[in-house]
């Protein structure tokens, strides 16, 4: 089966980088992605990742190894409507396609 | 481009009844779609993925008989919640597999409430 793990929730203050940690456990990788979410509302995207790297994006930045089973989203020079969810997604099955969301992690940005 | 048009956005129903929600893919054909569950400060749970012309597959753990879906054409896929009780209260997104984008593009969400 496929398992993701993130931390529950962080707190980083205005102006700070936060890394948030995704390791995942799958067979047929595919991709995968970043999501934040704010709450009663749908996930929007941030970053997809397929090979190993750094894909950055504006603030946003997203890491893959594939070897590790692990990724990371950093987060730069945060702001507080930067206080969201933010989920790691596993998109794996090969032609299937299926899209499995971690746990979430919860950030809250202070002043 | 690339939206998903998901009704209704919220919904109050007693017990018992029945409740559809409807996903379109407004500018792009969705061959797959698939529908999700969230409950409150947990994240999103694949419910079933959504095939055109083909029954649909459900995760493990939900009752297919209960969570009925259907994906007649390209661009539309329904989900319907039979016989609802409280505990199905959550709230439901679908996703549409875009194969242009090599993404997903997510409805706005349906939050279901029992009664």
């Amino acid at each position: 089966g496929q398992n993701i793990d993130q931390p529950t929730e962080m707190t980083a203050t205005e102006g700070a980088i936060v890394q948030i940690n995704c390791t995942y456990q799958t067979s047929g990788f595919n991709g995968l992605f970043w999501y934040q979410q704010h709450a009663g509302e749908a996930p929007t995207f941030l970053s997809y990742n397929v090979l190993d790297g750094l894909e950055e994006k504006g603030r946003f930045s997203s890491f893959l190894s594939r070897s590790k089973g692990y990724s990371y989203l950093l987060l730069k020079e945060l702001q507080m409507k930067d206080s969201a969810s933010y989920l790691c997604a596993l998109n794996y099955g090969g032609a299937t396609n299926k899209l499995i969301f971690g746990t979430g992690t919860l950030l809250a940005v202070q002043p | 481009g690339a939206v998903v048009s998901q009704h209704p956005s919220w919904v109050i129903c007693k017990s018992g009844t029945s409740v559809k929600i409807e996903c379109r893919s407004l500018d792009f054909q969705a061959t797959t779609m698939f529908w999700y569950r969230q409950f409150p400060k947990q994240s999103l749970m694949l419910m079933a993925t959504s095939n055109e012309g083909s029954k649909a597959t459900y995760e493990q753990g939900v009752e297919k008989d209960k969570f009925l879906i259907n994906h007649a054409s390209l661009t539309l896929s329904t989900l319907t919640v039979t016989s609802a009780h409280p505990e199905d209260s959550s709230f439901y997104i679908c996703s549409a597999r875009n194969t242009q984008k090599n993404g997903y593009t997510f409805g706005s969400g349906t939050r279901l409430t029992v009664v």
